[in-house]
């Protein structure tokens, strides 16, 4: 599976904007970038994902660089509410093997402060 | 509420005894993930199924296994328990194999004693 390689943790202060890096230089053609976080004692919750154009929803945004080997992340406006840990993952939609697979690394634990 | 329904919440058992997780998916969705997850090892997959079919496995333990009813609901068994068992116990719930987002549950929380 391709790798992704995330910052062990990050701090933000309350209502401003957070950028969570992620690095996936191994990343296939057919590779999505998806993020999914988890707030402490829940299971993951799907944020967002893209492919190769930025993405927005209500939750965040998803900026993807030209080459797609890195992406980042967009709260733009923290809240306590968003203290989590944040996975990027890739998901392969070749249909080989690892199709459909949804593989967590170590994460992100992003601290909000008041 | 995601709509993935992990029963039960809360399981306490002696070690060398065996349990059962129930999952049940998303009305409509057909593939089920199960997850493990302790304090030191993050989140870990270890199986998934897609309509009643082993689709993929992970680090799951000869000791575990698991299945997709054909109403689509999956167990996770888990038998000859050892301390290092203890663990939260996710199943997330997909549509389908593709890239749609995957639903998960509140988990069990497995302890064994």
């Amino acid at each position: 599976d391709a790798k992704t390689t995330q910052p062990n943790s990050m701090e933000s202060n309350e209502e401003e904007p957070v950028h969570l890096p992620c690095n996936h230089s191994t990343i296939s053609g057919t590779d999505y970038i998806h993020w999914y976080r988890q707030l402490p004692s829940q299971g993951p919750e799907y944020v967002i994902h893209g492919l190769t154009s930025n993405v927005n929803n209500r939750m965040a945004s998803l900026a993807i660089a030209e080459d797609r080997k890195s992406s980042t992340l967009i709260l733009h406006r923290a809240t306590l509410r968003d203290a989590a840990v944040y996975y990027c993952i890739l998901r392969d939609a070749a249909g080989g093997t690892s199709y459909g697979k949804l593989t967590f690394g170590q994460g992100t634990i992003l601290t909000v402060h008041p | 509420d995601s709509g993935v329904t992990q029963t039960p919440k809360h399981l306490i058992t002696a070690t060398g005894q065996r349990v059962t997780l129930r999952c049940s998916p998303r009305s409509g969705d057909l593939s089920v993930y199960w997850y493990q997850q302790s304090l030191d090892q993050g989140l870990q997959f270890l199986i998934q199924y897609y309509n009643g079919e082993e689709r993929a496995k992970g680090n799951i333990l000869e000791r575990f296994s698991a299945q997709q009813f054909p109403d689509l609901h999956s167990e996770l068994n888990l038998s000859s328990l050892e301390l290092g068992d203890s663990a939260l116990y996710f199943c997330a719930s997909v549509k389908g194999l593709g890239n749609t987002e995957a639903f998960f549950g509140q988990g069990t929380r497995l302890t064994v004693v």
